[in-house]
C-alpha cells in the first residue's frame, strides 16, 4: 500500500477563505502531482512536479498554486476559495529516478466544498 | 481532445459472470498503460498494467488485453464479486511531461449478488 497522505479529508469552508491541502509522501518519489475529480467522473490533472523547486500546470486550468519546497511534500492552495472549487482533489506520487514506467499512486483526497 | 475513451459508462454484472470494460487510445507515443480501480470516497488504486510488448498479462481473475495495431484495451474481470464493484479507470502514459496520465471517462461497475 502506498505511503502518500492527505489532510484533511474533508474541509466545507465559505466563499473567499484562504484554503491549503496538504499533500506528502515517504515513498522518496520525485514527481508529484495534484488532479481534480468530481465525484464518480474522470481525473483531471490540475498540477504536476518533477521535483523539488519544480511544477508545472496540467491539462486543466486551475486557480489554485502549487510549491514544492521538500521532496515529499507538495501543497496546493487557493487563495480566494469559491463555490466553482467544490470538488475532490486527489494527490499522487510517482516514481524513484529512472523509473520506466511512472506508476503513479494516489492519496485518499481531500474532499472540498465551498459555500 | 479526449485522448483515451472508455466504454462502456456503467456495467451491471452477476457474481460469478465476466465483465469487460474496453479502452481505445489516439496517441501512438503512449507506451504504459495502466487499470485504476476507485472505491467511494478513496482515490484510486492501480489495478494492474501493461506495456505494448505484450498482448495479455493476467494477475489472478484481472487480464489486460492489448492490441496495438487497433489502439485498443481491455480489461476482464472473471469470476466477478460483489466485492468488485467500483470505478474503473484505464489510462496511459508517455515518456516525458513527467509521465503524466490521460484517463479514460470511468466505468462504474455493479456486481450483483
Amino acid at each position: 500500500e502506498a505511503d502518500i497522505y492527505q489532510t484533511p479529508r474533508y474541509l466545507v469552508i465559505g466563499t473567499g477563505k484562504k484554503i491549503t491541502l496538504e499533500c506528502s509522501q515517504t515513498m522518496g518519489h520525485d514527481k508529484m502531482y495534484w488532479y481534480q475529480q468530481d465525484p464518480g467522473m474522470e481525473l483531471h490533472l490540475i498540477h504536476y512536479s518533477y521535483g523539488v523547486n519544480s511544477t508545472e500546470k496540467g491539462d486543466l486550468s486551475s486557480e489554485s498554486t502549487v510549491s514544492r519546497i521538500r521532496t515529499e511534500h507538495f501543497p496546493l492552495t487557493l487563495e480566494s476559495a469559491r463555490p466553482s472549487h467544490t470538488s475532490q482533489y486527489l494527490c499522487a506520487s510517482s516514481g524513484l529516478a529512472g523509473s520506466r514506467t511512472g506508476t503513479q499512486y494516489f492519496g485518499p483526497g481531500t474532499r472540498l466544498t465551498v459555500l | 481532445q479526449q485522448q483515451v475513451k472508455q466504454s462502456p459508462q456503467s456495467l451491471i454484472v452477476q457474481k460469478g459472470g465476466i465483465s469487460i470494460i474496453n479502452c481505445a487510445y489516439e496517441n501512438t507515443a503512449f507506451d504504459y498503460f495502466p487499470w485504476y480501480q476507485q472505491f467511494p470516497g478513496k482515490g484510486p488504486a492501480l489495478l494492474i498494467a501493461i506495456r505494448p510488448d505484450v498482448s495479455e498479462k493476467k494477475e489472478g481473475r484481472f487480464t489486460i488485453s492489448f492490441n496495438k495495431s487497433a489502439k485498443q484495451f481491455s480489461l476482464h474481470i472473471m469470476d466477478s464479486q460483489p466485492g468488485d464493484s467500483a470505478t474503473y479507470f484505464c489510462a496511459a502514459s508517455r515518456r516525458g511531461s513527467a509521465r503524466q496520465l490521460t484517463f479514460g471517462s470511468g466505468t462504474q461497475l455493479t456486481v450483483l449478488p
